[in-house]
């Protein structure tokens, strides 16, 4: 059975502060996929990233990296110089391979102050 | 269409009542899932389909919730004899098949039996 934990509910930051939203999930699986998704106030999910289990490589896109670490079960988010734009609640999500069903953490909801 | 598109945006419905909520998937997208997502809570898986089958339907709540895919493209979920714990906003989202897995979500329904 697949499952992500997002533990952290909330976390608020001043602006212009890095954030790292911690993600860990579970699965029996070898080939699986990680997801990341925001759910700004208007609620409609925005897809963020794909990782797959093969590649390891960290990511960065602008003021966005992503930290995947099979060893410890881990993708964690990264937002470098955060902006009140950022503050939106954000979604782990696991995918196990040939399966496709999609399990969502419970969400981290960011505020970040200006 | 472009994106997933859901109907209605937005249904009040009395206690004991039916309702039918739909999802338009993005044309192609053999996947289609079906979340609930309570005030301020995560999303909650209810259905998955693949084509017009559901191999996953563990997270219909009860059985006065029902879903069904016609021509691998609409789907309905129908929820009978509505409860005011079933108030929330339903999110649906399909995605490929394949590798290409990332879920493209619609707006959502929202739900409130009064």
């Amino acid at each position: 059975a697949q499952k992500v934990t997002q533990a952290q509910t909330e976390i608020s930051v001043v602006e212009k502060e890095d954030v790292t939203l911690d993600c860990v999930y579970e699965t029996r699986d070898t080939t699986y996929y990680l997801f990341w998704y925001k759910q700004p106030p208007s609620g409609e999910l925005v897809f963020l990233i794909r990782r797959n289990s093969f590649d390891e490589q960290n990511e960065i896109s602008g003021r966005y990296s992503w930290n995947f670490q099979k060893s410890t079960s881990s993708f964690n988010f990264t937002i470098t110089a955060s902006q009140v734009v950022d503050s939106a609640v954000y979604f782990c999500a696991l995918s196990e391979g040939g399966y496709q069903k999609v399990t969502f953490g419970t969400g981290t909801k960011l505020q970040v102050i200006p | 269409g472009a994106g997933v598109s859901q109907s209605p945006s937005n249904k009040v419905t009395e206690k004991g009542k039916d309702v039918e909520l739909r999802c338009d998937p993005i044309s192609g997208h053999t996947a289609l899932y079906w979340y609930r997502q309570r005030l301020g809570q995560g999303l909650e898986f209810l259905i998955y389909f693949q084509g017009n089958s559901a191999p996953d339907k563990s997270g219909l709540p009860s059985d006065r919730f029902s879903a069904e895919r016609t021509g691998e493209s609409v789907s309905t979920l129908t929820i009978q004899r509505t409860q005011q714990e079933d108030s929330a906003v339903y999110l649906c989202a399909s995605s490929f098949s394949g590798e290409r897995t990332e879920a493209f979500f619609g707006q959502g329904t929202r739900l409130t039996v009064v």
